[in-house]
């Protein structure tokens, strides 16, 4: 089945204390992104990466980092989390040509 | 730069009832225009897109045509069943190396008995 995994599902953490949120995919798609989303923001994208070893920042990049070592893993990582970074994340994959994105279930973060 | 507007939700309809949720874009170029659907808990779906002009998608009843004219990608549901009840996305993405989605606000949709 074609899926994008996210874990964990839900996380609270307090502030400082670095996180990883893991993302993979089984498409073997080139095109992966993270995004944020937040009341009456809608989805905002964070970082995202064309392949491996290749990213880039989207909208909203500060206070988080990401890596491609593998094509279908897409970690993201908040090395000194703050509240404002409490929120709901999505990755995504797709192929090069975006016919069609596919979404993570999502992780709901808390800092507190 | 380019963004998509829809309309205010919470969008609150009895069964049977039609659905038009409004979006519009703004866009340098010539985007792919896509709705995305997002049921309680879970993430986004592919609804449904529209790749060029006047080209119509649809699925499981739900319509929208690319309107170049008026920059605008319409969702419409001719009876929407309780089982419709979600948040709804429009968003605009380029063909191309960096491609990316860029999202409206997304409207919710309550379907009532």
């Amino acid at each position: 089945e074609a899926q994008v995994t996210q874990n964990p599902r839900y996380l609270i953490t307090v502030t400082g204390k670095k996180l990883t949120v893991t993302c993979s995919q089984n498409m073997n798609h080139e095109y992966m992104s993270w995004y944020r989303q937040d009341p009456g923001l809608g989805l905002r994208q964070i970082y995202y990466s064309m392949n491996v070893e290749v990213t880039d920042k989207g909208d909203v990049p500060e206070g988080y980092k990401v890596s491609r070592k593998e094509k279908r893993n897409f970690p993201l990582i908040l090395e000194s989390p703050s509240p404002n970074q409490t929120s709901l994340y999505f990755c995504a994959s797709s192929s090069r040509v975006p016919t069609e994105a596919f979404f993570g279930q999502g992780t709901r973060l808390t800092v507190v | 730069g380019d963004s998509v507007t829809q309309m205010e939700g919470p969008v609150t309809l009895s069964e049977e009832a039609f659905l038009t949720i409004n979006c519009t874009y703004t866009a340098t170029g010539y985007p792919s225009l896509f709705w995305y659907v997002q049921y309680p808990g879970e993430g986004l779906q592919l609804l449904l897109k529209a790749t060029k002009a006047d080209d119509k998608g649809s699925n499981k009843g739900f319509e929208a045509t690319y309107r170049k004219e008026t920059t605008s990608f319409h969702l419409e549901k001719g009876s929407v069943q309780v089982s419709d009840s979600a948040v709804y996305f429009c968003a605009l993405s380029y063909t191309g190396t960096a491609s990316k989605l860029t999202f409206g606000t997304g409207t919710r949709l309550q379907v009532t008995l």
